[in-house]
């Protein structure tokens, strides 16, 4: 089945700097979600992508919905210390006629003041 | 709008006890799904509806069961529980095009 590799697995960064993470496959995508996960809770949507070599911003946050269809980047600018959390990536997929998320196996960022 | 609900946040089986992990939304989403996360994974596909009365199986369907008598209600079976079991459960639901609500969760022990 289709599985998506995200990297890093964790980061840990100083407050002020900036963030990239990346999910790859080897399966076609048709929509790239990226959620971030705070504890306790569940997946909050950050940014979707619907279009390849689209570029989204949601404030501090880029994402880009790789040509291949098989791979999207987030990055995080000047972090802060409510970006701490788990960042996942989404791909959404048809399969037996039905839309499907396949999720990274997630970032963790850890931010020190 | 309280979006998706599940109950009950958390609950601890012994092995081989039952329970339905309940799961409501008031979108009038017509798709639902539930997910599993094990630590330090991402959520993996356990059963799917496109809408009242229609269910499928996702990436890993075995050891549940799911019913959707209504467009609002999702609930999850899980019959002899397994320690393999022990996860943190997800509902989501969505509308045809647009983005997933997931529900804050439900962290289950099988002890």
């Amino acid at each position: 089945g289709q599985q998506l590799n995200q990297s890093p697995q964790s980061m840990f960064i100083q407050e002020g700097e900036d963030v990239s993470m990346n999910c790859t496959s080897s399966s076609i995508f048709n929509t790239w979600l990226w959620y971030k996960q705070d504890p306790g809770e569940g997946p909050v949507l950050l940014i979707a992508l619907y279009k390849a070599g689209e570029l989204t911003s949601n404030g501090r946050l880029t994402a880009q919905f790789g040509i291949t269809r098989k791979d999207s980047f987030l990055n995080i600018s000047a972090s802060i210390p409510s970006d701490v959390g788990i960042y996942f990536c989404a791909g959404q997929v048809l399969i037996q006629g039905a839309q499907k998320l396949v999720f990274g196996q997630g970032t963790r960022l850890t931010i020190n003041p | 709008n309280a979006g998706v609900t599940q109950t009950p946040k958390f609950r601890i089986l012994k092995i081989g006890q039952s329970m339905t992990l309940q799961c409501t939304q008031d979108m009038n989403h017509n798709y639902m799904y539930w997910y599993r996360q094990d630590p330090g994974m991402g959520l993996k596909l356990i059963y799917y509806s496109v809408g009242a009365g229609i269910t499928d199986k996702g990436e890993v369907p075995n050891g549940y069961n799911v019913s959707r008598s209504t467009t609002e209600d999702f609930p999850l079976r899980l019959e002899l529980a397994a320690p393999s079991q022990t996860s943190v459960y997800f509902c989501a639901s969505r509308t045809r095009v647009g983005g997933y609500t997931f529900g804050s969760g439900t962290r289950l022990t099988v002890v």
